[in-house]
């Protein structure tokens, strides 16, 4: 079975620094681009960005360039999300996503663009004092 | 940046409706667009890519259509499974979501 499993919720203090995971199975983990997505409580969906594992090329969604750090670790199948200095408005769910093969297209920089077709069950993040 | 607009942001219906849902692009980049459908609690899951293609498992009463900037999510008969937010994106970019409720 195809999935993507995250690590588990996590409660921080602003400030504080933090690393969650995504491990991927069932599939050629360095074959696909796993993403990161955004969710603050009661909203929406944010794409934050991008990697693709087999040689760690990353793009980030301008509204979280530098904000957070997305790597990979293609020898255990994981991808990573991490902050340097947690603030109180980081705290939401944050689900991973495998960018599947669904007939996309490549944008204006030439990266590929297709659906996100299997998701990470999520993991919270609260930050609060 | 692109900018994606889903209309309505809720919807209320009954079991057996015609739901029609929304979305429009602030320029036409491609032709390309997919739905998902998210229930609370869950994660959102796939429904439609490349503005038409089912997704595989998906029911045959979700379709999609559109081109350039326009796109629509039809649900020909809603079920009572159907009642959750749905959400457009293109170039990695989301719509703010559709809510679907019960009337």
């Amino acid at each position: 079975e195809v999935q993507l499993v995250q690590s588990g919720a996590e409660v921080k203090k602003p400030g504080e620094s933090l690393k969650i995971s995504c491990k991927g199975s069932g599939y050629s983990f360095t074959s696909y681009w796993i993403g990161w997505v955004r969710q603050m409580p009661g909203k929406g969906l944010e794409w934050m960005g991008i990697i693709y594992p087999g040689d760690s090329d990353t793009r980030y969604s301008p509204s979280f360039q530098g904000q957070v750090t997305i790597s990979a670790d293609k020898s255990i199948s994981t991808a990573y999300l991490q902050w340097s200095s947690l603030k109180a408005s980081d705290t939401a769910m944050y689900y991973c996503v495998r960018q599947g093969t669904r007939g996309g297209y490549y944008d204006s920089s030439g990266y590929y663009i297709d659906a996100f077709d299997i998701w990470g069950q999520g993991t919270m993040v609260t930050v609060s004092s | 940046d692109i900018q994606m607009t889903q209309s309505p942001s809720t919807l209320s219906a009954s079991v057996g409706d015609r739901v029609t849902i929304t979305c429009r692009a602030s320029q036409s980049i491609s032709s390309w667009l997919a739905w998902y459908q998210q229930k609370p609690g869950k994660a959102p899951k796939l429904l439609i890519y490349k503005a038409s293609s089912l997704e595989s498992g998906v029911p045959s009463r979700f379709s999609g259509s559109g081109s350039g900037t326009e796109f629509t999510l039809t649900i020909s008969s809603l079920q009572p499974d159907d009642f959750a937010t749905y959400y457009c994106q293109q170039h990695r970019t989301f719509g703010g979501g559709t809510k679907v409720e019960i009337k």
